[in-house]
């Protein structure tokens, strides 16, 4: 089956600077790649995602980026800010099934 | 619209006891999957529900484990004799529909203590 490994597993920045979480996936079939970002106590919220027919995709101040040949993708926060400490996921998805398969998470702390 | 909904928020229980866990998931959504979450941990596939039916329960982890989908609607996540090992968070998530890829919207989780 799939498996998704994601690093790191913590990470701490500067508010202001960039943050970077990179996933590489096993399954050359999966073709749907989320981002769900989780606060303490709270639900998985979508916050990017990315398909196989696509490169690179941007929201603001959110990117994520795919490299199929290399199975794994990436996703990059520019000028953090500090609501942007929170656990991280990363996940890839196959066409048939449609289960999401996780990685182990990144916890996010922005330092003001 | 709203959203998809959990109950209970928290149960507690005692080793050995069966728990029943309610999913509602977004109206309309034909897709609806059960995940777990243990404390500091990532996200574990459970179930997997398209309709009525669960074409993939690769994920439950025993017998003890069970899970059924009534009108395509509400699902229930039970656990028989509950062990300390079940305590986790279990989240429900739906999407519109799997002939393709779409996304999963999660609800708020089930916070299981099982003392």
């Amino acid at each position: 089956g799939e498996n998704v490994e994601q690093h790191p597993s913590t990470l701490s920045v500067q508010e202001g600077d960039s943050a970077v979480i990179k996933c590489t996936y096993s399954d050359s079939a999966s073709n749907y790649f989320p981002w769900y970002k989780q606060e303490l106590g709270k639900r998985p919220q979508l916050i990017i995602d990315i398909r196989s027919n696509v490169g690179e995709k941007k929201d603001q101040r959110i990117a994520v980026t795919l490299n199929k040949t290399a199975k794994h993708f990436s996703l990059h926060i520019t000028e953090t800010q500090p609501e942007d400490s929170a656990v991280y996921f990363c996940a890839a998805v196959k066409a048939a099934g449609n289960k999401l398969t996780f990685g182990g998470g990144t916890r996010v702390l922005v330092k003001p | 619209g709203a959203g998809v909904s959990q109950s209970p928020s928290n149960k507690v229980t005692e080793k050995g006891k069966d728990v029943e866990l309610r999913c509602d998931p977004i109206s309309g959504h034909t897709a609806l999957y059960w995940y777990r979450q243990s404390l500091g941990q990532g996200l574990e596939f459970l179930i997997y529900f398209q309709g009525n039916s669960a074409p993939d329960k690769s994920g439950l982890p025993s017998d003890r484990f069970s899970a059924e989908r009534t009108g395509g609607s509400v699902s229930t996540l039970t656990i028989q004799r509950t062990q300390q090992e079940d305590s986790a968070v279990y989240l429900c998530a739906s999407s519109p529909t799997r002939d393709r890829v779409e996304t999963q919207y999660f609800g708020p989780g089930t916070r299981l203590l099982v003392l």
